[in-house]
């Protein structure tokens, strides 16, 4: 069976400085990863996505995310947060061998940014 | 384009009524996903079609929750005698394949009163 565990319910930091948002894993297969973010009143957007091309992951608005299978982790930083980075992030496994069909959630991170 | 759309957007009903909600998926994916969102359980996931078709319907929590899809595209999920634990937001996504990106509309918070 997969999972997903988010370290944090919550994290705030100032504006401009790093985020750092926790994510582990487990998983029977070689999984896919991915995290979401949601935005109050709106649907859930795909930030990134770890599909075993590369262990460094580029997503939109500055996020990376590290797939590092020793540690069993997909964590999601970016070097500067910004005002409009403040949402709830999810980590996200789904199994390879079925594809995408069935997405299992984390319990989510909520990113507070402080002015 | 169009993203996919769920109407309506908030739902109010009493406790033993029906609700039925829709999903537009974005034209030409051929896979639809229902997940619900609610405070105790997070982001769980209900069904999932490929075309009219549904080889996972695990998620669905009981007998009074169903769903289909016509015509390879609009989907409805209903619930019947709802309950107030069927209180949460009811999210619709739609991929170009199974195995591709989801993408999710902006849900359908449902109150059972």
């Amino acid at each position: 069976a997969q999972s997903v565990t988010q370290l944090d319910s919550h994290v705030s930091v100032s504006e401009g400085t790093p985020v750092l948002l926790r994510c582990n894993y487990s998983s029977s297969y070689s999984p896919s990863l991915f995290w979401y973010v949601q935005h109050p009143n709106k649907g859930l957007q795909l930030l990134l996505k770890y599909t075993s091309a590369a262990t460094l992951v580029k997503g939109i608005n500055g996020f990376e995310a590290e797939f590092k299978k020793s540690e069993t982790s997909f964590h999601l930083t970016k070097p500067s947060a910004h005002m409009s980075d403040a949402a709830e992030y999810f980590c996200v496994v789904s199994p390879l061998i079925q594809g995408a069909q069935k997405l299992v959630f984390g319990q989510g991170t909520r990113l507070t940014i402080n002015p | 384009g169009a993203g996919v759309s769920q109407s309506p957007s908030n739902k109010v009903t009493e406790k033993g009524k029906d609700v039925e909600l829709r999903c537009d998926p974005i034209s030409g994916h051929t896979a639809l996903y229902w997940y619900r969102q609610s405070l105790g359980q997070g982001l769980e996931f209900l069904i999932y079609f490929q075309g009219n078709s549904a080889p996972d319907k695990s998620g669905l929590p009981s007998d009074r929750f169903s769903a289909e899809r016509t015509g390879g595209s609009v989907s409805t999920l209903t619930i019947q005698r709802t309950q107030q634990e069927d209180s949460a937001v009811y999210l619709c996504a739609s991929s170009l394949w199974a195995g591709d990106i989801q993408y999710f509309g902006a849900g359908t918070r449902l109150s059972v009163l």
